[in-house]
């Protein structure tokens, strides 16, 4: 399977509580975006890199959230002291970036319940 | 910013009707629209995309329009089957590269 992969699926937490979700995009793509979705709502961007450059961070990104894309491969989401207005599907996208036409992929998304 | 506004919330159609979803975008420099298919549990799955220097794309039973004077697009399925049930959501990629989603619009083929 060469498309968008998340883990874990699903993540169930206790408020407080720190989660990592990880993505691992198409292998040839070099932007790689973090989504969340609300239920009935259409997914809202987070934050994307550039290979291994973070490039721009959402204000929906507070400082409990962190992301990291090491060696510009896959990347992992961070969340310190889990609220439960942190409860989404956590979606990530990659894209390779040509010319100016940036089609995004996504993967099944992970999706966080804090209790 | 950019800002996305799309209806109807739901569409409901009989089995071999036609769906029209329709949406409109704000930042005038918009310039890749893409439709995205997302089913119960899944991620978005792109169908469909139009670019600003096209009006219309076809791909089999799915077309997109593009109206760029009035900053409108829209999706067409026609000969609706029930696999098409599902939410559907128009995005667009604007200055900033970003993609805006809309609302999302629930389909529900009617056997």
């Amino acid at each position: 399977d060469t498309g968008v992969s998340q883990n874990p699926r699903h993540k169930i937490t206790k408020r407080g509580q720190n989660v990592t979700f990880r993505c691992d995009p198409i292998s040839e793509h070099n932007r790689l975006y973090w989504y969340r979705q609300t239920l009935g709502q259409g997914p809202e961007f987070l934050t994307y890199f550039q290979n291994e450059a973070q490039l721009e961070k959402s204000r929906l990104l507070s400082d409990r959230f962190s992301a990291e894309r090491p060696k510009g491969s896959f990347s992992t989401l961070e969340i310190q002291r889990t609220e439960q207005g942190d409860s989404a599907m956590y979606l990530c996208a990659s894209s390779e970036r040509l010319s100016r036409w940036i089609e995004q992929f996504f993967g099944p998304g992970t999706r966080l319940t804090v209790l | 910013g950019e800002n996305v506004e799309q209806h109807p919330s739901t569409l409901s159609v009989q089995e071999g009707d036609s769906a029209v979803i329709k949406c409109t975008y704000s930042d005038s420099a918009s310039n890749y629209f893409p439709w995205y298919k997302q089913e119960l549990g899944k991620g978005p799955q792109l169908i469909i995309d139009i670019r600003s220097n096209v009006g219309e794309k076809k791909d089999q039973r799915i077309a997109v329009t593009l109206n760029k004077t009035a900053k409108h697009f829209s999706l067409h399925i026609t000969e609706t089957q029930p696999e098409d049930s599902a939410v559907y959501f128009c995005a667009a990629i604007g200055g900033n590269e970003k993609l805006t989603f809309g609302t999302g619009t629930r389909l529900t083929i009617i056997p």
